[in-house]
This record gives structure tokens, C-alpha cells and sequence, in this order.
């Protein structure tokens, strides 16, 4: 079975600080996906990255970097110099490369960036 | 762009109704899935189906089914609807493989 733990369950800063979600996920397959997705107060979902396990290169996107350790089974994002337009609540999640191949998701981190 | 579409924002309902959550995708996408999302739970599955007419029971089956005549078209219904599945019910759609899945704008669902 997998299992995705988001320990943060809130967090307020203040707008231009940078901030690290955290993530660690749990499972014994050794192909697999991990993947961030956004949700504004709008309600949908907005997916931002997908890694799969044998690629542990760090990724950057403008202000967002990922941070992917398979030693202690983390998948890290860090927004940098935070906007007001980043408060969302962000999940993490796994999918593995058997069996029904769904989502399994974290139970979320809900960032305020004040201004 | 992909488009997922949730036919109600907003639904109420009363126990004992059978209820209907319809879902519709525009990307020719071989999986669909239901999700509810709870506070302090995050999402979690209630069924998915990789082709038409073909469906899988996810975490949380219990008091739910699901219906997929057509690729596009994915509808998950409450047979007998119960307070306990007051949520905010979501639809997703993927093509096959670990690939992102792309999601409605969620439905609302309030059980009087």
C-alpha cells in the first residue's frame, strides 16, 4: 500500500519569504510517479510537476523548485520569494506503476502568503 | 487544454435520494476517476475506470457506484444518499499510464 504524509498542515508567511512544503511518501514499488498539485480558493485542482523514481535531478520552474531524495523517500517543494497569489492549498501525491495506477494523495498543506 | 467538466458546482440533496454526479472529459482520455475530498483527508478515491464500461471499486466504495457508457462520460451516483456523504466530490481524467490527471471543478454536495 502507499501512503503520502504532508506534516504541515498550515503555514503563514509573509509575502516575499521563501517557503519548503514538505512531503514523504511510503511505498515498496520501485516504479513510481510523485506529483504536486495546486488548489486556489477556486476549487480545482492544478497539477505543477510529475517526477518519476529514477530521476532525482532537482527541478526548477521560475519560482518553484523541487526537491526529490529517495534516501529519505522526499519530495520537497519550496516556493521562493512567495506572492499573495500562491495561497492555495498544495497536495502531494504518489501513483506507482502497478495495480489500479491512481492517486494517492497527502492531506495537504494550506499556505497563506500575507502581503 | 483539457477540459474536465462537472455538471453542478453547488448540490443539495436529502437523505434517502438518489443522487447523480456527472462528469465529462474532452481529451479522448482512457482513465476516469471520482474522488471526495475531505478537510484533514486530502482526496481520497472512490472508484476509477480505465475504459468504457469497465469500473474499480478505489478506497472508499461503500454507499457509491459508478457508470461509463461512453469514454467521455463518467457518473458516479449515490444510491441512497446519507448525511456522512455531505463533500466536495471530485472528477479526474488521465490518459493511460502514470500520467498527470486533470481535474473538474469539483461539485459541492450538501445532504440535508
Amino acid at each position: 500500500a502507499q501512503k503520502v504524509t504532508q506534516a504541515q498542515t498550515e503555514i503563514s508567511v509573509v509575502e516575499k519569504e521563501d517557503v519548503t512544503l514538505d512531503c514523504v511518501y511510503e511505498t515498496r514499488d520501485t516504479t513510481y510517479y510523485l506529483f504536486w498539485y495546486k488548489q486556489p480558493p477556486s476549487g480545482e485542482l492544478v497539477f505543477l510537476i510529475r517526477r518519476n523514481s529514477f530521476d532525482e535531478q532537482n527541478e526548477i520552474s521560475g519560482r518553484y523548485s523541487w526537491n526529490f531524495q529517495k534516501s529519505t523517500s522526499s519530495f520537497n517543494f519550496t516556493i521562493t520569494a512567495s506572492q499573495v497569489v500562491d495561497s492555495a492549498v498544495y497536495f502531494c501525491a504518489l501513483s506507482v506503476d502497478t495495480g489500479r495506477r491512481a492517486l494517492t494523495f497527502g492531506s495537504g498543506t494550506r499556505l497563506q502568503v500575507q502581503p | 487544454d483539457v477540459k474536465v467538466t462537472q455538471s453542478s458546482r453547488y448540490l443539495v440533496k436529502r437523505t434517502g435520494e438518489k443522487v447523480f454526479l456527472e462528469c465529462v472529459q474532452d481529451m479522448d482520455h482512457e482513465n476516469m476517476f471520482w474522488y471526495r475530498q475531505d478537510p484533514g483527508l486530502g482526496l481520497r478515491l472512490i472508484y476509477f475506470s480505465y475504459d468504457v464500461k469497465m469500473k474499480e471499486k478505489g478506497d472508499i466504495p461503500e454507499g457509491y457506484s459508478v457508470s461509463r457508457e461512453k469514454k467521455e462520460r463518467f457518473s458516479l451516483i449515490l444510491e441512497s444518499a446519507s448525511t456522512n456523504q455531505t463533500s466536495m466530490y471530485l472528477c479526474a481524467s488521465s490518459h493511460r499510464g502514470l500520467q498527470p490527471q486533470h481535474f473538474g471543478d469539483g461539485t459541492r454536495l450538501s445532504i440535508l
